[in-house]
């Protein structure tokens, strides 16, 4: 079965330009996870979304960032204009709900790199 | 304060070594824990949860103490494939998961 999938793997763009990085859930997850990993502050939440209705965006840290789900199968995060300081490991995880017993299961994760 | 704190290590241990790492938490109504795994340049998986009972997986042994709000990971006899990254989560509301920083192990032979 496939798990989550992200896209594109690797990512190296100059500051000022705009990053769409992509994640496909896991069939039949009605929840969404975007998360951020850098060595100074390492794995943060970024946001979440339930059957493609955002439900916490606090952990977004700035307007640059935005993320959508138009549907239960697709969903985006925006960076624009980019910085150096995006530069970070952005995962993308699912899971079946928000239940405290549904596992998340995380994509392989986009490494972006802002010059 | 971080939330989620953990030693960062590394921890150096010869294989067959028991080895164990600790995490606090500071958010009281933090409701489940877990441990995550995450190997070099890998995404995150799922270890275990970690229950106020105890659990054991195997060589895994996973404890929580709310009073003391403290979480233990013991791993014995290790394995040179058990060298990760280990990741202390705290789920505090709505499936929301607040990670540590991770606890670098490395088993050598």
């Amino acid at each position: 079965d496939a798990g989550v999938i992200q896209s594109p793997r690797h990512e190296v763009t100059e500051m000022g330009q705009e990053v769409t990085l992509r994640c496909k859930p896991i069939s039949g997850h009605n929840s969404l996870f975007w998360y951020r990993q850098t060595m100074m502050r390492g794995l943060e939440l970024l946001i979440y979304f339930n059957n493609n209705v955002p439900i916490d965006d606090s952990g977004m840290p700035e307007d640059r960032f935005s993320a959508k789900m138009p549907n239960a199968s697709f969903s985006t995060l925006k960076i624009q204009p980019s910085e150096p300081r995006d530069s970070a490991v952005y995962f993308c995880a699912s899971s079946l709900g928000l239940e405290d017993t549904d596992t998340q299961y995380f994509g392989p994760g986009t490494r972006l790199t802002v010059l | 304060r971080k939330e989620v704190e953990q030693d960062p290590g590394p921890f150096n241990v010869p294989e067959g070594a028991t080895v164990a790492f600790n995490c606090t938490y500071s958010n009281s109504a933090s409701q489940s824990f877990f441990w995550y795994r995450q190997d070099c340049r890998k995404e995150p998986k799922l270890l275990m949860s970690v229950y106020s009972s105890g659990n054991e997986d195997g060589r895994f042994t996973a404890q929580l103490n709310r009073a003391s709000q403290y979480i233990s990971l013991l791993i014995r006899d290790s394995k040179l494939s058990d060298s990760a990254t280990y990741l202390c989560v705290a789920l505090v509301y709505g499936n929301k998961l607040v990670f540590g920083a991770g606890t670098i192990l490395r088993v050598k032979s």
